[in-house]
């Protein structure tokens, strides 16, 4: 089992510009979230999702936007990337609501 | 009002010695559940421990055990005969309510483990 999987690993975009990150899951989990973690914060919740077809907005939702067409994956999109976007991005995954999240390696953005 | 809080930046510990770090949280709920993450300098986070608010007894997972002081709002965890690879990031968070979705994080302990 691979666990939780994120594409890519590191990504540098300017301003403007917009990409997709991927998170694929092979635990057959219902739950999945994509979290920022900045430098001196913890982890803060953007967007998440209770199962196929189905998202939810986080703590930080604006200027992101999320995708679960297939249970497995789960995809973050920055339509107009800005510099206050420059984080380092996660992704998890839980059985069920509430249970613990197992997270993927993260995603590491610069915006310059 | 910050629903955990990690009040030690960095902590160090001698190898093969035990060391507690930091947590309190601030919950209405009667129904909560507290979970340790370690975050190692390769960058993915590692569940370490789970504490329901509800459970009698404190977690333990091998080295870890989790010291939950319901009236105090604490739940420190302790590592026990710290060894090199322990020298992480440690994050504390809380779940509210028994399904609740999101998870809150705290700013998270660097623990270096000196030899």
């Amino acid at each position: 089992n691979a666990g939780v999987t994120q594409t890519p690993k590191f990504r540098v975009l300017k301003t403007g510009q917009s990409m997709t990150l991927l998170c694929a899951q092979d635990m057959n989990h219902e739950y999945m979230y994509w979290y920022r973690q900045d430098p001196g914060m913890g982890l803060r919740l953007i967007h998440y999702s209770v199962g196929e077809g189905t998202t939810a907005k986080g703590e930080v939702p604006d200027g992101y936007n999320v995708s679960r067409l297939k249970k497995q994956n789960f995809l973050l999109g920055l339509e107009s990337a800005a510099p206050s976007q420059t984080s380092v991005y996660f992704c998890a995954s839980s059985p069920s609501l509430g249970d613990t999240q197992y997270f993927g390696p993260g995603t590491r953005l610069t915006v310059l | 009002a910050q629903k955990i809080t990690q009040t030690q930046p960095g902590m160090f510990v001698q190898e093969k010695e035990a060391v507690t770090l930091d947590c309190t949280y601030d919950t209405s709920d009667q129904s909560y559940g507290l979970f340790w993450y370690k975050q190692p300098s390769s960058g993915e986070m590692i569940f370490l421990i789970y504490q329901g608010s509800y459970d009698e007894q404190n977690a333990t997972e091998g080295r870890y055990s989790l010291n939950f002081q319901k009236a105090r709002k604490s739940a420190n965890l302790v590592i026990s005969a710290s060894q090199l690879g322990d020298s992480a990031m440690y994050f504390c968070a809380m779940r509210e309510g028994r399904t609740g979705n999101q998870f809150y994080f705290g700013t998270g302990t660097s623990l270096t483990v000196i030899p």
